[in-house]
């Protein structure tokens, strides 16, 4: 597709479950973000990728969280032991280029909305 | 660390009227600018970029942006307001030197146009 596609769209999981969201970015875009969006609040960084690896991951709040991107395209983000307080919407990005080759400007998708119960 | 402040929840003007959203921010070193809309249920568009050259910037949709340094400040702007554009705008900056690449983002400031 032209844009950024996430899947699933909507998720509902019980407190404890395990989830995975998917981001599949632009094709040719190396660079590929996470970012969590909670009620009334801004994208808050979670990780980022140029190609397969994760550049920078900071923004991880702990290691319930983990994602992945093995063929530098596709990448899933990863929540073990899910608690309420995950409940957000995870929003991803790509970009042509990441670090300081790049200009920033960033495409994002449509999110996942992750409610756990 | 950088960081972005939206000193205002809600921003309310009529339509025809010209409109402000303000924006200041704090990195270290010169700054990339970035304001980006969100629609009900969509996820965020890129409105418009500062990386150099120009104070004044021009994006999408009739918007435009000014980089003021000495108040660390990216006002996003529009000289004549629309209902359609009532929606969620978020600012945010990233460092221009060094090889962090995130973009951190403000609270965001929800624009409500009337008739």
């Amino acid at each position: 597709g032209a844009g950024v596609s996430q899947t699933p769209s909507n998720k509902v999981t019980e407190k404890g479950k395990y989830v995975e969201l998917r981001c599949d970015p632009i094709s040719g875009h190396t660079a590929l973000y996470w970012y969590r969006q909670s009620l009334g609040q801004g994208p808050e960084f979670l990780i980022y990728f140029q190609g397969t690896g994760a550049a920078d991951d900071s923004g991880l709040p702990n290691d319930r969280f983990f994602a992945v991107r093995p063929e530098g395209s596709v990448s899933t983000l990863k929540i073990q032991r899910t608690e309420r307080g995950d409940s957000a919407v995870y929003l991803c990005a790509s970009s042509p280029r990441g670090g300081q080759g790049g200009t920033g400007e960033l495409f994002f998708g449509e999110g996942s909305r992750l409610t756990v119960l | 660390a950088q960081s972005v402040a939206q000193p205002e929840d809600q921003v309310n003007v009529a339509e025809g009227n010209p409109l402000t959203v303000k924006c200041t921010y704090s990195v270290s070193g010169n700054p990339y600018l970035f304001w980006y809309v969100q629609y009900p249920n969509r996820g965020l568009q890129f409105l418009l970029k500062y990386i150099t050259g120009d104070n004044l910037v021009k994006g999408s949709y009739g918007f435009e942006a000014e980089f003021n340094k000495s108040q660390t400040s990216f006002h996003l702007k529009k000289p004549s307001a629309l209902v359609s554009d009532s929606a969620l705008y978020f600012c945010a900056v990233r460092a221009f030197t060094g090889t962090a690449s995130k973009l951190t983002f403000g609270t965001g400031t929800r624009l409500q146009v009337t008739l």
